[in-house]
């Protein structure tokens, strides 16, 4: 299994720019989610996903939509790159239910808006 | 208001010494508390998971502890070596079903030879 996998690992964009990051995972894991992690803080949630077809907002979504049409992909999109949303971005995905589940990081995007 | 602070924020050590990271939480309710290793341009990775009645639980040379009275959890490293050099993360999901979890800032380790 790879796991979960992002890409692209590094990205530069211009204030205004839109894109999209990609997650996906080969462990058909139904729960799915984005966070972002900036310096000296700890991650924050911004979308996640309990299965296909279903997305609902984390604590820092403005910015970013997502959509879930298979089970393996979770893709990310900003809108409209602004500078505060330079930061390292993962993508999760999680095995069980209730209390015992684990949870799975993709290595990473890393963007920078200039 | 649900937190999670860790101390110290950061640590060096020589390699092989023990070390203790601590983490607080004032989240509520309570139902586990994890642990997590973060190399240095890497994803999170999952070291323990403790459950409202574990108190202790142990992963090779990590331990960690928890004490649901004082809303306090340690991790405890032995004999260090160079790979522990991490950032080690303390989390405590708000709302298991939704995932909503409170990260803490980490406490970054570096083991010098």
């Amino acid at each position: 299994n790879a796991g979960v996998t992002q890409t692209p690992k590094f990205q530069v964009l211009k204030t205004g720019q839109s894109m999209t990051l990609q997650c996906a995972q080969d462990m058909n894991h139904e729960y799915m989610s984005w966070y972002r992690q900036d310096p000296g803080m700890g991650l924050r949630l911004i979308h996640y996903s309990v299965g296909a077809g279903i997305t609902d907002q984390g604590e820092v979504p403005n910015g970013y939509n997502v959509s879930r049409s298979t089970t393996e992909d979770f893709p990310l999109r900003l809108l409209s790159a602004a500078p505060s949303q330079t930061s390292v971005y993962f993508c999760a995905s999680r095995s069980g239910t209730g209390d015992s589940y684990e949870q799975y990081f993709g290595p990473g995007t890393r963007l920078t808006v200039t | 208001k649900n937190q999670v602070e860790q101390s110290p924020q950061s640590l060096i050590i020589l390699e092989g010494k023990n070390c203790t990271l601590q983490c607080n939480y004032t989240v509520s309710p309570f139902s586990n508390l994890r642990w997590y290793k973060q190399d240095t341009g890497r994803g999170p990775v999952s070291l323990t998971i403790m459950t409202f009645s574990e108190n202790t639980k142990s992963n090779g040379r990590y331990t960690a502890t928890l004490d649901a009275d004082t809303k306090q959890s340690s991790l405890h490293i032995t004999a260090s070596q160079l790979s522990d050099s991490a950032s080690y993360i303390c989390v405590v999901p708000r709302n298991t079903n939704a995932g909503k979890s409170t990260f803490g800032d980490g406490t970054t380790l570096t083991v010098k030879p």
